[in-house]
């Protein structure tokens, strides 16, 4: 079974562009969630989603936002990039969204924003 | 609210044994996870503790009191690819989420 892709593997962006990351889960898992990891901040939870649904979402700015697709796929959006924004982020997608789901990580999308 | 500490970096030596500690104060608590991240690699799963007490797999153990609000990963007959950041997350459903909160992840250096 493959396991879950993230598209690009790393990315170089100017301040103020946008980004769009793609994510694709495990087949058959249903529940995709995003992350945000800096050395200083650890991992830090963006959102989360389930059958299309934004379920839950961390404590980012509006700039940051999301969506699922009826194949469970999901992409992330950032808009008006800010130099803080570099960061690796973090796809993992789990079976549904209850408390015996675990979850498993992509590779990551390694952005640079100068 | 939710904070989980675990120390930044700790060196051992190949073939010790090394314990990793995790203590979390959490509203509600429902399953503690450990994941190990190489440089530039995604977190992989290693053990999850939901009840208290030990479980092992291999060279590697997890213990939880959640008493306590306190864990460790236990990492025997250290190898030189042990080296890696070690992630505690704990999932707390008070907020209506099952969506764990991790910590800042322990960096550990294995030498010869």
């Amino acid at each position: 079974k493959a396991g879950v892709t993230q598209t690009p593997r790393y990315l170089i962006k100017t301040r103020g562009q946008q980004v769009t990351l793609s994510c694709s889960p495990i087949s058959g898992h249903r529940s995709v969630s995003w992350y945000q990891q800096t050395p200083g901040q650890g991992l830090q939870f963006l959102f989360e989603y389930f059958s299309e649904t934004q379920r839950n979402k961390g404590n980012f700015p509006g700039r940051f936002s999301g969506r699922q697709f009826s194949n469970s796929r999901s992409e992330m959006n950032v808009s008006t990039l800010e130099l803080g924004d570099s960061a690796l982020y973090l796809c993992a997608s789990s079976l549904d969204q209850g408390a015996s789901s675990e979850q498993y990580f992509g590779p990551g999308t390694r952005l640079t924003v100068t | 609210g939710q904070n989980i500490d675990q120390p930044t970096e700790m060196t051992a030596t190949e073939g010790a044994i090394v314990q990793i500690n995790c203590t979390y104060q959490t509203s509600g608590f429902n399953g503690l996870f450990w994941y190990q991240q190489h440089a530039g690699e995604a977190p992989t799963f290693l053990s999850y503790n939901v009840l208290d007490g030990l479980e092992e797999k291999g060279r590697f153990s997890s213990f939880l009191s959640r008493s306590k609000g306190y864990s460790y990963l236990l990492l025997k007959e250290l190898q030189m690819k042990d080296s890696a950041s070690y992630l505690c997350a704990v999932r707390d459903p008070s907020g209506g989420s099952y969506i764990p909160t991790f910590g800042r992840g322990t960096s550990l250096i294995v030498h010869p």
